[in-house]
């Protein structure tokens, strides 16, 4: 019963380059989540998915994209990496907002963009 | 919108003893969830409690426990017995059942650090 799996874990990034941060979960949920944490800034939501198909942004889209072309996976691409996208970012997952369960988070992935 | 406001950015206590975490919120719902998460050095976000806005009671799970105060809007998690293991960031968060797209998020408060001394 692995929940939510990020990959990576770590991620150092160069000015300009891009990259593709995975995210499965094998618990059949239909709500898939990205957020980034910021020191003292709690966590912000960036894209989320209801559903395989259907993705909508968040509070802090710019300078992301997400897809979602089944129900386990939301990876999040990030295009032309800014240092103001040095974050930890989670990917979680829940049931439909109507159950009070939470969400169930990833590990994290701690990117930084130099 | 919902705001979710946790104003210590800090807290310590001696193990074995009790400490409050406070957070308060402002929404025009009255039905709702709120939740608190751990944090602990490991990056692992934990569920440590959840409460349904229309039960009066408050909820308990083991030495966690809130004080749900519908009318103040404020929403305050009470660990007993502190251990070392309790040591870790503490975000309250609110979400509104039911919602579409984005109203189905979580709102975090920007959370507090917790400290338990040995």
């Amino acid at each position: 019963n692995a929940g939510v799996t990020q990959t990576p874990k770590f991620r150092i990034l160069k000015i300009g380059q891009s990259m593709t941060l995975q995210c499965t979960q094998d618990m059949n949920h239909n709500y898939m989540y990205w957020y980034r944490q910021d020191p003292g800034m709690g966590l912000k939501l960036i894209y989320y998915s209801v559903g395989a198909g259907i993705t909508d942004k968040g509070e802090v889209p710019n300078g992301y994209n997400v897809s979602r072309s089944t129900t386990e996976d939301f990876p999040l691409r990030l295009e032309l990496a800014a240092p103001s996208q040095t974050s930890v970012y989670f990917c979680a997952s829940s049931y439909p907002p109507d159950r009070v369960h939470g969400y169930t988070f990833g590990s994290g992935t701690r990117l930084t963009v130099v | 919108a919902q705001t979710v406001t946790q104003s210590q950015p800090e807290m310590s206590v001696q193990e074995a003893e009790t400490v409050t975490l406070s957070c308060t919120y402002d929404t025009s719902e009255s039905n709702y969830y709120l939740f608190w998460y751990k944090q602990p050095p490991s990056r692992q976000m934990i569920l440590v409690i959840r409460q349904e806005a229309y039960k009066q009671q408050n909820a308990t799970e083991n030495r966690f426990s809130v004080n749900f105060q519908k009318a103040a809007k404020s929403f305050s998690l009470k660990i007993s017995d502190s251990q070392l293991g309790d040591t870790a960031m503490y975000f309250c968060a609110f979400m509104k059942p039911g919602g579409i797209g984005a109203n189905s998020k979580l709102t975090f408060g920007k959370g507090i650090t917790l400290s338990v001394r040995p």
